[in-house]
């Protein structure tokens, strides 16, 4: 089975400064994909980042970006320039992309924004 | 304009009744999702549904009932028999090969049950 950890439970990070977040997982398929969600106050989970396995090139968003190391079973996600609105919940997830198609959360990482 | 929709926001229900979560989507997804937040648990899976008529338990189905008659609707029934029903719960949706497996979320259900 395949499992997502976030060993952080919460980062705290100077606006305008840069931010790293973790995220370790564990799976014996070879193709998946991986994504970051962020949960503002609202509590409405939005999208930020997603990672395709079979891709090397890590993906980019704007000031956000992510290492992903697919060996290690490593995909952490680095916010650049940080702003007040990037406060919120991180949440790290797999997805698998055979089979059932279930998704598999990490914990999350709470992120402080400091003025 | 395409999305899910989760209705009420919040909900109030005495212990032992049971209580009905909506879920809508109409972005066409085959697939959709119920999960349960609890602080410091992130996201757990209650059931799923990849197709009308069939659903799968997750990880958390004890207490909790669902079903698929159609494509665009997937209700959770929060039964008396869940032993911690107060929480926040996120229904989800896709189609696996479509926006590259990306899921998206409805609004959300605080449920209080005392």
């Amino acid at each position: 089975a395949q499992t997502v950890t976030q060993s952080q439970p919460e980062m705290s990070v100077q606006e305008a400064e840069t931010v790293t977040l973790s995220c370790t997982y564990d799976t014996s398929e070879s193709d998946y994909y991986l994504f970051w969600y962020k949960q503002p106050p609202s509590r409405q989970m939005i999208l930020v980042i997603r990672q395709e396995a079979y891709k090397q090139q890590n993906a980019t968003e704007n000031r956000f970006s992510v290492n992903f190391q697919k060996a290690a079973k490593s995909f952490s996600l680095k916010i650049s320039d940080s702003q007040l609105g990037d406060a919120a919940m991180y949440f790290c997830a797999y997805g698998r992309t055979s089979g059932t198609y279930k998704y598999i959360f990490g914990t999350g990482t709470r992120l402080k924004v400091l003025a | 304009d395409g999305g899910i929709t989760q209705s009420p926001k919040y909900l109030f229900r005495k212990e032992g009744q049971n209580v009905t979560l909506s879920c809508e989507q109409n972005l066409n997804h085959d697939a959709m999702y119920w999960y349960r937040q609890d602080p410091g648990q992130g996201l757990r899976l209650i059931y799923y549904s990849q197709i009308v008529n069939d659903f799968q338990k997750g990880d958390i189905a004890e207490g909790y009932s669902v079903s698929r008659e159609k494509k665009e609707s997937f209700p959770l029934t929060v039964t008396s028999a869940q032993k911690n029903p107060t929480a926040f719960y996120l229904c989800a949706s896709s189609t696996p090969g479509q926006s590259l497996y990306e899921q998206y979320f409805g609004p959300g259900t605080r449920l209080t049950v005392t």
